[in-house]
């Protein structure tokens, strides 16, 4: 199992351009999250899908959209990026099934450095 | 929303050094998991622990769900145990779906 993989690793884009980051999960889990993480502080939590085709909003999702098409993936789109967005970007999947008892440990991956200028 | 406080904030210690960070929360929660973010900027799952205790090698933590507090023990330190630890709560009611809301942060300095 690959876990959670995201992609691109690094980008650099100018003010008022837009991109996806793409991350995708191999462990069947419902539920993905994308988490934004500033200098010395802990994660944020941006936008959560609880399943397929559905999305919902976190504690910061001003200037950011996604779409869970399928299972396995979640995008996290910035229409048109602002300096303020430059952070590192990590997204993240969770709950199982594991003997008749739920699981909500959630698994990272391993981020993306996003940098406006 | 939930408040997570995490002490302290910065902590230095000589490797074989023993060591417990401490990390309150503000209301109930049915997730709690604590996470080393190593030098190069990886999140790693220690535990996953909203109640009871659990040990994995020289880590260990407690969950103290009555009283809202969890203590992550780390003993016999080595260099590779620097980086910053990080607890992060789902408060109950959520379902598992709210996602996780993250303290600060103990920054740990392992020294040769």
């Amino acid at each position: 199992n690959a876990g959670v993989t995201q992609t691109p690793k690094f980008r650099v884009l100018k003010t008022g351009q837009s991109m996806t980051l793409l991350c995708a999960q191999d462990m069947n889990h419902e539920y993905m999250y994308w988490y934004r993480q500033d200098p010395g502080m802990g994660l944020r939590l941006i936008h959560y899908s609880v399943g397929e085709g559905t999305t919902a909003k976190g504690e910061v999702p001003d200037g950011y959209n996604v779409s869970r098409l399928k299972k396995q993936n979640f995008l996290l789109g910035l229409e048109s990026a602002a300096p303020s967005q430059t952070s590192v970007y990590f997204c993240a999947s969770s709950y199982s099934l594991a003997g008749g008892k739920e699981v909500y440990t959630q698994y990272f991956g391993p981020g993306t450095r996003l940098t406006v200028l | 929303g939930i408040q997570v406080e995490q002490s302290p904030p910065d902590l230095i210690l000589q490797e074989g050094a023993n060591s417990t960070l401490r990390c309150n929360f503000s209301d109930s929660v049915n997730n709690l998991q604590w996470f080393h973010q190593n030098p190069w900027g990886q999140l790693i799952n220690l535990f996953y622990i909203p109640s009871g205790t659990k040990q994995n090698g020289r880590l260990s933590a407690t969950t103290v769900a009555t009283e809202r507090y969890s203590l992550l023990y780390i003993s016999s330190s080595q260099t590779t145990d620097s980086g910053v630890y990080f607890c992060a709560v789902e408060r109950s009611g959520g379902g598992g779906a709210d996602g996780l809301t993250f303290g600060k942060g103990t920054h740990l300095i392992i020294q040769p």
